[in-house]
């Protein structure tokens, strides 16, 4: 069985600071992961993923995540916030398996961007 | 425009009472799922389906029930609602295949019951 962890709950951080958003998971074979972020009173959409090759991965609204697979990391960063990057944010893996399409949540992590 | 679908947004209804949530994706897309989202849990999958007539269990399937008559439709039905299954749900579709793979989540349905 696979799950996650997002380590904090809540980040506050001042406007056009840079923030890194951790997340650990937990899985006995390869996996896929992938970073949502949900605005207030919407569903989620997805940031980035990765899959395979490079370990940085790029995604939109100048995100960018580092798979670490020694440390069984995925974590999030962003240079530099804007006020609009207020949001949650989940983390979530799934097995590489063919087959396999069962995707697990974190529990998400507050991102409170401060004037 | 390629969405999700779920209906309705709001839903107040009373213990026992049968009830279903709708979504539909006009995406053509192979897989569906469904989560209920609760404070300080995140998202949980409930079941998801990766073709017609293909459904399979996630985390919390327990008093829930799903069908995939059609591709596009993907109804989650409560057939005795408990006050335990207060919560948020989304729907979601995905095209099958890794290089393809996001996740469109619907608008959420708030399900509240007495």
């Amino acid at each position: 069985a696979q799950s996650v962890t997002q380590l904090d709950s809540q980040v506050p951080v001042f406007e056009e600071a840079p923030v890194e958003l951790r997340c650990n998971y937990s899985s006995s074979v390869s996996v896929y992961l992938f970073w949502y972020v949900q605005y207030p009173n919407q569903g989620l959409q997805l940031l980035l993923k990765y899959l395979s090759g490079s370990t940085l991965v790029k995604g939109i609204n100048g995100f960018e995540a580092e798979f670490n697979k020694s440390q069984t990391s995925f974590h999030l960063r962003k240079p530099s916030v804007h006020i609009s990057d207020t949001a949650e944010y989940f983390c979530a893996v799934r097995n590489s398996g063919a087959g396999s399409y069962q995707l697990t949540f974190g529990k998400g992590t507050k991102l409170s961007v401060i004037p | 425009e390629a969405q999700v679908t779920q209906n309705p947004r709001y839903l107040i209804t009373v213990t026992g009472k049968k009830l279903t949530v709708t979504c539909s994706q006009n995406m053509n897309h192979e897989y569906m799922s469904w989560y209920r989202q609760d404070p300080g849990l995140g998202l949980r999958q409930i079941y998801y389906s990766m073709n017609v007539e293909v459904t399979d269990k996630g985390d919390v399937p327990e008093g829930y029930k799903v069908s995939r008559k059609e591709k596009r439709n993907f109804p989650l039905i409560l057939e005795s609602p408990s006050p335990n299954q207060t919560s948020l749900y989304f729907c979601a579709s995905s095209p099958l295949g890794t290089a393809s793979e996001k996740l469109f989540f619907g608008s959420g349905t708030q399900l509240s019951v007495l």
